[in-house]
């Protein structure tokens, strides 16, 4: 059974621009959740989709959303890129309920 | 609202030696607690769930934790410490069944030969 594959593993960006990260879940899985991990902050929570609707939203300014397609994909997508965004982005799946797989997430570094 | 204390950022231990990782939540309905570990460059991977089922639980790997209800603690532990142990870990509280995780800061394990 594949895991939560999430691409790319490893990104450069410059501040300013925009990136968008994917994330597929488990098959069956109609969950999916995002995280962002920095050694400042420690693990925060993004949001949350199950088929295709935001179930929960953290703390985070409106430049990062995030979308769930019909077949449970997901990306999320952080506009007018700051260098604190540089972080490493998790995703995680679930069938609705706990517990959560996480996958190897994408690091993303803004210059 | 919920959280997680993790009690100590770095843990280090002998090979062969008792792991005990401290972990004390805040919840206020009954909580879901988890375990997670995370090698470097590696995403989580979960060890142990609690769920409200058995207080004491077994994960991967030999870990194993205790929920206490009256000391708000779900701590970690494994009897003998192997040199693929060492890795960061992560405690994580959901209240109920609820869509996100509240994270501990993590602690990070070393094992000396």
């Amino acid at each position: 059974k594949a895991g939560v594959t999430q691409t790319p593993r490893y990104l450069i960006k410059t501040r300013g621009q925009q990136v968008t990260l994917s994330c597929s879940p488990i098959s069956g899985h109609r969950s999916v959740s995002w995280y962002q991990q920095t050694p400042g902050q420690g693990l925060q929570f993004l949001f949350e989709y199950f088929s295709e609707t935001q179930r929960n939203k953290g703390n985070f300014p409106g430049r990062f959303s995030g979308r769930q397609f019909s077949n449970s994909r997901s990306e999320m997508n952080v506009s007018t890129l700051e260098l604190g965004d540089s972080a490493l982005y998790l995703c995680a799946s679930s069938t609705g309920q706990v517990p959560y797989t996480f996958g190897s997430g994408t690091r993303l570094t803004v210059v | 609202a919920q959280s997680v204390t993790q009690l100590g950022s770095h843990v280090s231990v002998s090979e062969g030696a008792l792991v005990l990782l401290r972990c004390n939540y805040s919840s206020s309905v009954p909580p879901y607690l988890f375990w997670y570990v995370q090698y470097p460059n590696q995403g989580l991977q979960l060890l142990l769930k609690y769920t409200s089922a058995a207080t004491l639980v077994k994960g991967i790997n030999g870990f194993e934790a205790e929920f206490k209800k009256s000391e708000t603690s779900f701590h970690l532990t494994k009897p003998s410490a192997h040199m693929s142990d060492a890795a960061e870990y992560f405690c994580a509280v959901t209240p109920g069944n609820d869509y996100k995780l509240s994270f501990g800061a993590g602690t990070t394990v070393t094992v000396r030969a």
